[in-house]
């Protein structure tokens, strides 16, 4: 039910910009994306959220592909502290699928000093 | 408070018995969801919580398992009859009205181990 596929693992070094993939082709008209991620030994916290358009918040960018199967979770400059498992969920927006969290693998993102 | 509030923190049990795991939402969040998380795997769904209608239980693994919710608010999930396989972090968390664009807030997890 996850309904996306992401990477297991990537690496960046820290001060570089990371890019982690997502792809959703099942995508519905409705369906919001999300991404969370998982710092070690907490829960996972929100980064940022789209429906059509990129989207920039202080912790994030959000690519997203005109035809919305796709999408690109930007770092622009990586910490040691973003180190963490990385999730892209669709988020439903109406009907069945109202509000379902459906967290797949995930990527392991290790960032190198 | 000021998050999502999980007890115990930790949990150890005897293979067999029960236990109950309390989530406290933040306040005025109308949806709740309960995950587990076995070590090095990624979130399980369990059930999810929205205002007054109908539970979505899709996710619980067995008829062992069940969840409540009170008052709209504190959620109780409790397992019967504790297997080791049972043994995860279980997460809670809650959001605003649910439109698909709101944010979700996690507690930190209830670590039960079932010996």
């Amino acid at each position: 039910d996850a309904k996306t596929t992401q990477p297991n693992s990537m690496e960046s070094n820290e001060e570089e910009p990371v890019h982690l993939p997502c792809n959703h082709s099942t995508i519905s008209g409705t369906d919001y994306i999300h991404w969370y991620r998982q710092l070690p030994s907490q829960g996972p916290e929100y980064v940022i959220h789209g429906l059509t358009s990129n989207v920039n918040n202080r912790m994030a960018s959000l690519a997203i592909a005109e035809d919305r199967k796709s999408s690109t979770l930007i770092l622009h400059r990586a910490t040691l502290r973003d180190a963490a498992v990385y999730y892209c969920i669709l988020r439903g927006h109406r009907g069945s699928t109202l509000g379902r969290l459906y967290f797949g693998r995930g990527t392991q993102l290790t960032v190198w000093p | 408070g000021a998050g999502v509030s999980q007890s115990p923190s930790n949990k150890v049990t005897e293979k067999g018995k029960d236990v109950e795991l309390r989530c406290d939402p933040i306040s005025g969040h109308t949806a709740l969801y309960w995950y587990r998380q076995s070590l090095g795997q990624g979130l399980e769904f369990l059930i999810y919580f929205q205002g007054n209608s109908a539970p979505d239980k899709s996710g619980l693994p067995s008829d062992r398992f069940s969840a409540e919710r009170t008052g709209g608010s504190v959620s109780t999930l409790t397992i019967q009859r504790t297997q080791q396989e049972d043994s995860a972090v279980y997460l809670c968390a809650s959001s605003t009205p649910d439109r698909g664009n709101t944010e979700a807030f996690f507690g930190q997890g209830t670590r039960l181990t079932v010996v």
